[in-house]
């Protein structure tokens, strides 16, 4: 049974933090791994990746693959109370995703 | 400004009305989405329509019923819901590369409110 996982579930951190959000997945005939930030409203597209070992960055944002172990990992840098929402993975063309990770920046 | 657009925003219905929703999208895509996120839970995909082809999620309920009249269009459909079906519904659009499914990049709408009394 195919399944995205993700962790934490939810984060609490402080201004300025770095923190590092993971998902590992178990699908069939994997094609891509994208994450996305949930606020109050519909999902904002973060990263798309499908090459491993090869960083995406924006901004403060990174991302990496490890198709090997199978998992992803979200890096926010110097985190700021605008970072906090739900960040969402999801693998494949049926957008399976995770349950997400709740990040809280307080300031 | 998404290009991404979903009407209504809200909407409040009883168990025994009929209304649909609305999905327009302005990027040339050739696959459009539903999708129904629930309190606490991940997103699910309802409906896939890939070159006018529908895929659907087997554990979706009759009451909703998807229409894609043309690749820019999308509908769903509800009638006799049940207030465990009030969420929120997203629609997305992405272009899918020849007959091949790979996972593009979806944009998002900014969803319909549904609350079903």
């Amino acid at each position: 049974e195919d399944k995205v996982v993700q962790s934490p579930l939810s984060l609490v951190v402080h201004e300025g933090d770095t923190v590092t959000l993971n998902c590992s997945y178990e699908v069939t005939n994997f094609r891509s791994l994208l994450w996305y930030k949930q606020e109050k409203k519909a999902p904002t597209f973060l990263f798309m990746l499908t090459s491993s070992g090869i960083e995406k960055k924006s901004g403060r944002l990174s991302s990496i693959l490890d198709k090997k172990e199978l998992f992803s990992i979200l890096n926010i840098t110097a985190t700021q109370t605008g970072d906090s929402a739900v960040y969402l993975c999801a693998v494949n063309f049926d957008m399976r995703f995770g349950a997400g990770t709740r990040l809280t920046v307080k300031p | 400004e998404t290009g991404v657009t979903q009407t209504p925003r809200h909407l409040v219905m009883g168990m025994t009305n009929k209304k649909s929703l609305k999905c327009e999208q302005h990027l040339g895509h050739n696959a459009m989405y539903w999708y129904k996120q629930s309190a606490k839970k991940p997103l699910e995909l309802m409906f896939v329509y890939n070159f006018k082809e529908q895929t659907e999620n087997n554990s979706v309920p009759s009451r909703f019923s998807p229409e894609c009249p043309n690749s820019s269009h999308l509908f769903l459909h509800l009638h006799t819901l049940q207030p465990e079906d009030s969420a929120l519904y997203l629609c997305a659009s992405s272009q899918v590369l020849g007959e091949v499914r790979v996972s593009d990049t979806q944009y998002f709408g900014p969803g319909t409110r549904l609350t079903v009394l």
